[in-house]
């Protein structure tokens, strides 16, 4: 069980918008519609904002949306704001009952 | 809304246990198919997934594990909590309880407890 792939920083400027990918294998990604994606800002505990690829909780903007293609799960932001530089993970069940995580990108509104 | 607070022991000694426990408010373990899971983030690194437990006890661990971990749920006082023995400097790391559901993902997360492993 690896962690999944994502850059590790990416940024834009305001009112751009800018797609975080997360690249599993056929055994994560590829297989389950199970992707979830969260938010955490500094010193704050993670903030789920996409869950089953695509499906945003209530609240959360319709700036944010989750894509799937193969073994790669994307999260898009669009019309950037200043409040969304955070840093951005993934997650995705595993089978066997496990979950496991993407090492974290960090988004920087220019 | 549901609340979770993770509380314990901010410093452990390398070799012996950590022991955390989350307590739920707001509303009850017992109510919707949730699970209750523990998730850790050393210092400016990643999140890692350390396994969940159900109300009837049932219990997933990450394979790595697995033979270091053991989770509890006490109904009674809304609560589970984590059990880590050996631990060693590489498990110094903010815990974080969150509920969890294989659909929606974890929501809601404590605030974190950071557990520091040192002599």
């Amino acid at each position: 069980q690896s962690a999944l792939t994502q850059p590790a920083s990416v940024s834009g400027s305001p009112g751009q918008s800018i797609t975080i990918s997360c690249t599993g294998t056929n055994s994560d990604v590829g297989t389950y519609n199970l992707v979830s994606w969260y938010q955490q800002h500094p010193g704050k505990a993670p903030k789920v904002m996409i869950y089953e690829g695509s499906k945003r909780p209530s609240g959360v903007s319709n700036r944010f949306s989750g894509s799937k293609s193969g073994n790669t799960a994307s999260l898009t932001i669009s019309g950037l704001q200043a409040e969304d530089e955070a840093d951005y993970y993934c997650c995705s069940y595993a089978g066997g009952v496990t979950w496991v995580f993407g090492g974290g990108t960090k988004l920087t509104v220019l | 809304q549901v609340q979770l607070q993770e509380s314990g022991p901010g410093l452990v000694e390398p070799s012996q246990t950590l022991s955390l426990t989350c307590t739920v408010s707001g509303g009850s373990l017992s109510s919707g198919s949730y699970y209750w899971s523990w998730i850790r983030q050393p210092a400016g690194r990643g999140l890692e997934w350390i396994g969940r437990i159900y109300t009837s006890g049932n219990t997933n661990y990450n394979p790595s594990l697995k033979s270091r971990v053991a989770m509890s749920v006490d109904t009674s006082k809304n609560q589970f909590s984590l059990k880590m023995t050996s631990v060693t400097a590489a498990d110094t790391a903010v815990y974080y309880c969150a509920r969890h559901h294989p659909t929606t993902g974890f929501d809601p997360w404590g605030q974190g407890s950071l557990v520091t492993v040192s002599s």
